[in-house]
């Protein structure tokens, strides 16, 4: 495996369900992240881990529960979800958080909430 | 509070034809800008990125973008469209040096590309 990658690509779950996305790096980045891009709305940030410690929680609401247990490795928890939570959940990487480090985007988990 | 405007949601050209694609920020100082391509079912991918210099940056795939201080844009373009192109575009920027990097993204712009 090469890059970052997402499984599952595509999830449907009901509003009562629990299930858990996950994100791998194979870049030897120390930061990982979690957006969020909702159809017609600009792509909004949710999490950011660096060498697995949290420094940013974008006001996500607590029913996303995210996780880093290690600097290759990000899950997303979700319980309790709502209908307008269906998005393209992505995961990116990058080496360190300055503000010029690039960052590499795995190809996303499509969810739907019913 | 620091926003990215990208005006055009759809743009639609003929393949060969030359492409640019809008991108105005607001921003307390001249920030990190970043064009992203997002392709059908994929992640995004970085295109291009200015940090500070020569304000025209060269990117891959043959685009390239300007950064206008006095205009606070980053218009994106390339010269001959191919079919492959089609895809959303996303400019966003990062917070100058010291900052941490989270990004601020528009809204995209989706292209179409007519045979």
């Amino acid at each position: 495996e090469t890059g970052v990658t997402q499984t599952p690509r595509h999830l449907v779950m009901g509003m009562t369900n629990k299930k858990s996305l996950k994100c791998e790096q194979h870049l030897g980045h120390n930061a990982m992240y979690w957006y969020k891009q909702s159809a017609k709305k600009p792509l909004e940030l949710m999490f950011v881990y660096n060498f697995k410690e949290q420094t940013e929680n974008n006001s996500v609401p607590s029913r996303f529960s995210p996780e880093c247990p290690n600097s290759s490795h990000l899950f997303l928890h979700l319980h309790t979800l709502q209908p307008e939570d269906s998005a393209l959940y992505l995961c990116a990487s990058s080496q360190g958080i300055q503000g010029m480090a690039e960052q590499f985007f795995g190809p996303g988990t499509r969810l739907t909430v019913l | 509070a620091q926003s990215v405007t990208q005006p055009d949601i759809h743009i639609t050209v003929s393949e060969g034809a030359s492409l640019e694609l809008r991108c105005n920020y607001s921003y307390g100082a001249t920030p990190y800008l970043f064009w992203y391509v997002q392709s059908p079912g994929q992640g995004l991918q970085l295109l291009l990125k200015y940090f500070s210099g020569d304000t025209l940056v060269q990117g891959i795939k043959g685009f390239e973008a300007e950064f206008k201080r006095s205009q606070s844009s980053f218009n994106l373009r390339k010269p001959s469209v191919h079919w492959s192109d089609a895809a959303e575009y996303f400019c966003a920027v990062g917070p100058v040096s010291g900052g941490y990097n989270k990004l601020i993204f528009g809204a995209g712009t989706r292209l179409a590309v007519h045979p």
